[in-house]
């Protein structure tokens, strides 16, 4: 089966500080999506990304997908208290299932 | 509807008490996800819905666990003889459709406590 690391899994930064997690992949994907889930709250999707080398900003926040779309990154740039939580990665491919397998999580802890 | 909705939000039980937590999905989604989530862990695939399609099980644990869906609209996940282990918050999704490209949209949860 696929298989999916995430790391690290948890992270903490003085708030201004830059933060990064990476998510890898055995398998070749379709596509890839990121979640970021507050303390005490629920998964919200974030973005999706498709195509080879892709890169996709949000204010801050900056998504890349691998040249060989087996990895993919999340950089924020300038952490703020707000961005504090637990970033997801959920891997897709194609074949039959329509299943997203999530990676674990990075937890973003940010000091003020 | 404004988005996924769970009940109960907090649910605490006795061990060996069946459990039965419901899922209202966003109207017109036809995919329908049930999720666990340990305290600190990831998210463990429990069984997925699509449409009227059978649906794909391969993630419950046991037989203890069920789920059970009308048509595209509200989905029920049983949990018969609860265990310790079973303690967790249990998370609701739904997407539009059968499409790797669709989003899913979580619920709020339904944390259960088995004591």
């Amino acid at each position: 089966g696929q298989q999916v690391m995430q790391i690290p899994q948890y992270q903490h930064v003085q708030e201004g500080e830059d933060f990064t997690t990476y998510c890898n992949s055995s398998t070749t994907l379709s596509n890839i999506q990121w979640y970021k889930q507050r303390p005490g709250g629920h998964p919200v999707f974030l973005i999706q990304l498709v195509k080879s080398g892709e890169v996709k900003k949000q204010k801050r926040l900056t998504f890349q997908f691998g040249e060989a779309k087996k990895n993919s990154s999340l950089h924020i740039t300038a952490t703020q208290t707000t961005d504090v939580g637990t970033y997801f990665c959920a891997l897709l491919t194609s074949g039959g299932s329509y299943i997203p397998t999530f990676g674990r999580g990075t937890s973003l802890i940010v000091h003020p | 509807g404004a988005g996924v909705s769970q009940s109960p939000s907090n649910k605490v039980t006795e061990k060996g008490k069946d459990v039965e937590l419901r899922c209202d999905p966003i109207s017109g989604h036809t995919a329908l996800y049930w999720y666990r989530q340990r305290l600190g862990q990831g998210l463990e695939f429990l069984i997925y819905f699509q449409g009227n399609s059978a649906p794909d099980k391969s993630g419950l644990p046991s037989d203890r666990f069920s789920a059970e869906r009308t048509g595209e609209s509200v989905s029920t996940l049983t949990i018969q003889r609860t265990q310790q282990e079973d303690s967790a918050v249990y998370l609701c999704a739904s997407s539009l459709g059968q499409d790797l490209s669709y989003e899913q949209y979580f619920g709020p949860g339904t944390r259960l406590t088995v004591t």
